[in-house]
């Protein structure tokens, strides 16, 4: 089956630059997502890429999406306290009703 | 746009009871939700698919008769968790398709004493 991981733990100051790495073994898949979730809440989306696209940016967010290698990042630039969660990337494909599989989540621990 | 809700927000309630969670599309309709659980550190983990107008389809190792989802309308899901134990304690998050992308609900905890 689908597996998408990603590492644990990442810790950044306050206006630093944080990348958050996610690798998938599913070579179909069409749709690449990141999502955020804060302490005791649900998930938030935060930005998606297709596959058919090698980055997208969305004002402090970039995606990279290199398709060869099966790897997603996400950089958050500047980063913030307000920065500081739990960050899932997902997988999802068209041909499976939209579901999606999750990885790991990778806590990100933004310091002054 | 593209809001989920979730009722309750948490919930505690004896062992042996059941419990509905509600799940709301308020701004969209989703002819298709999910549901999921969450344990403390973890990932989410996929319970079922929720389908408005027929079965859910439930993941391998969900019991359909524990965990039993409704979609009555196009934007509501139910999740009843019937004759709950503390290993059912968990949080548990859903989320609405709108244009292949899911929207997540702020999830229920639940904790069965």
């Amino acid at each position: 089956g689908e597996d998408v991981e990603q590492s644990l733990f990442l810790s950044v100051r306050e206006g630093d630059s944080s990348v958050i790495n996610c690798t998938y073994t599913d070579s179909s898949s069409t749709y690449l997502y990141w999502y955020k979730q804060e302490p005791g809440a649900g998930l938030q989306l935060l930005t998606y890429i297709f596959s058919n696209m090698d980055m997208k940016q969305d004002q402090r967010l970039t995606v990279l999406l290199n398709k060869k290698d099966k790897h997603l990042s996400l950089r958050i630039a500047d980063t913030q306290t307000g920065d500081s969660a739990i960050y899932f990337c997902a997988e999802g494909n068209t041909g499976t009703a939209s579901k999606l599989t999750f990885g790991t989540g990778t806590r990100l621990q933004v310091t002054l | 746009g593209a809001v989920v809700s979730q009722h309750p927000s948490r919930v505690i309630c004896k062992s042996g009871t059941s419990v509905k969670i509600e799940c709301r599309s308020l701004d969209f309709q989703a002819t298709t939700m999910f549901w999921y659980r969450q344990f403390p550190k973890q990932s989410l983990m996929l319970m079922a698919t929720s389908n408005e107008g027929s079965k859910a389809t439930y993941e391998q190792g969900v019991e359909k008769d524990k965990f039993l989802i409704n979609h009555a309308s196009l934007t509501l899901s139910t999740l009843t968790v019937t004759s709950a134990h503390p290993e059912d304690s968990s949080f548990y998050i859903c989320s609405g398709v709108l244009q292949e992308t899911q929207y997540f609900g702020p999830g229920t905890r639940l904790l069965v004493l």
